[in-house]
C-alpha cells in the first residue's frame, strides 16, 4: 500500500524558506506513470493547488506561487520536496503531499499533511 | 476567488439525496477530467470520484459523478450523518498549465 509522509519545521519565519519533504513508501518517485504533487489548506480555507513533478524532472506550478515555489524530485530516497522563499502569513497552511497519474488530473493518494505556521 | 465555483453549503436529511455542483470554462472542466475529493473534519482529501464518473475501489455506489459541457456535479444517496464533510471538485486548465480545486462545499446532513 502506497503511503505519503510530509515532514519539515511546524514554524518558519517571514520572509524566510519553507523547505518541506515527501517521502515515499510502498511505491517508488522513479515511476514514469505518475506526478508527484504539493497541495496546501490555509486553516478554515480550501485546498490550493501548487505544483508537480515527473521522475524526470519535468514541473508545473500555479502561476501565483511559481515565482517563490520550488519542487523537486530525490530518486536514490523516493522523496520529493518543495521550497517556498520569502514566506507570509497568507502562506500558514497545512501541506499536504500527494500523487498524481500521468493520464489524469487526478490525486488518488494524499499524505497526511503537516501544519506550517509563518510567524516570528 | 476559485476558477471553478461550488455552493459553500448544501443539507439535506438522513437519507435524501444531494448533489453538488462545480461550474468552469472550457480551458478547465470543458476539456479536462473531473475529481472529486471528501474531506472529513481534521483528515486529508480522499479520493471519491475520477474521470468524472468512475469510483475507486471502497467507494459506495452511493456517491456518483456526471459532467457536461463546463460543469460538473457530484451526487450522493441514501445520506448518512457520516457523510458530514467538506467536498471539492477538481480539474486541471490548460490556459494555466495548472491544476485547480473549486472552493469546496459543506455537506450537512441534517
Amino acid at each position: 500500500q502506497l503511503q505519503l509522509q510530509e515532514s519539515g519545521p511546524g514554524l518558519v519565519k517571514p520572509s524566510e524558506t519553507l523547505s518541506l519533504t515527501c517521502t515515499v513508501s510502498g511505491g517508488s518517485v522513479s515511476s514514469s506513470t505518475y506526478y508527484w504533487a504539493w497541495i496546501r489548506q490555509p486553516p478554515g480555507k480550501g485546498l490550493e493547488w501548487i505544483a508537480i513533478i515527473s521522475y524526470t524532472g519535468r514541473t508545473y506550478y500555479d502561476p501565483s506561487l511559481k515565482s517563490r515555489a520550488t519542487i523537486s524530485v530525490d530518486a536514490s530516497k523516493d522523496q520529493f520536496s518543495l521550497k517556498l522563499n520569502s514566506v507570509t502569513a497568507a502562506d500558514t497552511a497545512v501541506y499536504y503531499c500527494a500523487r498524481r497519474p500521468f493520464h489524469d488530473s487526478t490525486f488518488d493518494y494524499w499524505g497526511q499533511g503537516t501544519l506550517v505556521t509563518v510567524s516570528s | 476567488q476559485p476558477v471553478l465555483t461550488q455552493p459553500p453549503s448544501v443539507s439535506a436529511a438522513p437519507g435524501q439525496k444531494v448533489t453538488i455542483s462545480c461550474s468552469g470554462s472550457s480551458s478547465n472542466i470543458g476539456g479536462n477530467r473531473v475529481s472529486w475529493y471528501q474531506q472529513l473534519p481534521g483528515t486529508a482529501p480522499k479520493l471519491l470520484i475520477y474521470e468524472n464518473d468512475k469510483r475507486p475501489s471502497g467507494i459506495p455506489d452511493r456517491f456518483s459523478g456526471s459532467k457536461s459541457g463546463t460543469s460538473a456535479t457530484l451526487g450522493i444517496t441514501g445520506l448518512q450523518t457520516g457523510d458530514e464533510a467538506d467536498y471539492y471538485c477538481g480539474t486541471w486548465d490548460r490556459s494555466l498549465s495548472a491544476g485547480l480545486f473549486g472552493g469546496g462545499t459543506k455537506l450537512t446532513v441534517l
